[in-house]
């Protein structure tokens, strides 16, 4: 069963933790992506990987690091740097445009609540 | 930077009534894409749009990209209760480009 996975589905943490969020995926892409998603609001890019051991900031990295050590996982440290990480988080991959898509692949997010 | 607007924020229809959402580019884009979030859920991809001009059908969606490739509308003729979510566009400037998303259309209908 082809897919990306996220765990866990729901995490709870106390201000001034670090916190990492898994993100697997089975589809052999080399692209990963994570984006952060407030109550109501559109997508936003953290941080992306093209390729293994490679990463480039998003439009919000402050607060947050990551590592892409294999093909499969890209992990996602929430730091206690980041003012506000109460947030849905969503990982999402996509392959080689053959044939000029696209396409992106999400996971099923993960929803941090720091209190 | 590079920004996408998508319009309306909010949209609330009759089952039955029609839906249309739009996406506009102050810049000429090399390609967009549409996907669909149902409520508590994760995006997922619809459509990819390419050509100058291209109008793709879905069942009842109906995606198209403008001639001047700046802007992109989806269509939803007589919406039904599995409609609902929000519905993102997601342009790509270039081939290298990350995607945008833009700020989405949200769904919702009296059944």
């Amino acid at each position: 069963d082809g897919g990306i996975t996220q765990s866990p589905k729901y995490l709870f943490r106390k201000e001034g933790q670090n916190v990492t969020l898994s993100c697997e995926q089975n589809l052999n892409h080399d692209a990963m992506y994570w984006y952060r998603q407030d109550p109501g609001q559109g997508l936003r890019l953290i941080y992306y990987s093209q390729i293994v051991n490679d990463f480039q900031k998003g439009d919000i990295a402050e607060g947050y690091s990551v590592s892409r050590e294999k093909k499969e996982s890209f992990p996602l440290t929430v730091t206690s740097a980041q003012k506000n990480p109460t947030a849905f988080y969503l990982c999402a991959s996509r392959g080689q445009a053959a044939m000029g898509s696209y396409e992106q692949y999400f996971g099923p997010g993960t929803r941090l609540t720091v209190t | 930077g590079q920004q996408v607007m998508q319009i309306p924020q909010y949209q609330h229809v009759q089952e039955g009534e029609d839906f249309t959402t739009y996406c506009n580019s102050s810049t000429t884009l090399s390609n967009i894409q549409w996907y669909k979030q149902r409520p508590g859920g994760h995006p997922v991809f619809l459509i990819q749009l390419v050509k100058s001009g291209e109008v793709k059908k879905q069942k009842r969606l109906t995606f198209q990209f403008g001639e001047a490739k700046k802007n992109s509308s989806l269509h939803i003729t007589a919406t039904q209760t599995t409609d609902v979510g929000t519905y993102f566009c997601a342009p790509m400037y270039s081939s290298a480009s990350k995607i945008i998303f833009g700020s989405g259309t949200r769904l919702s209908i009296r059944p």
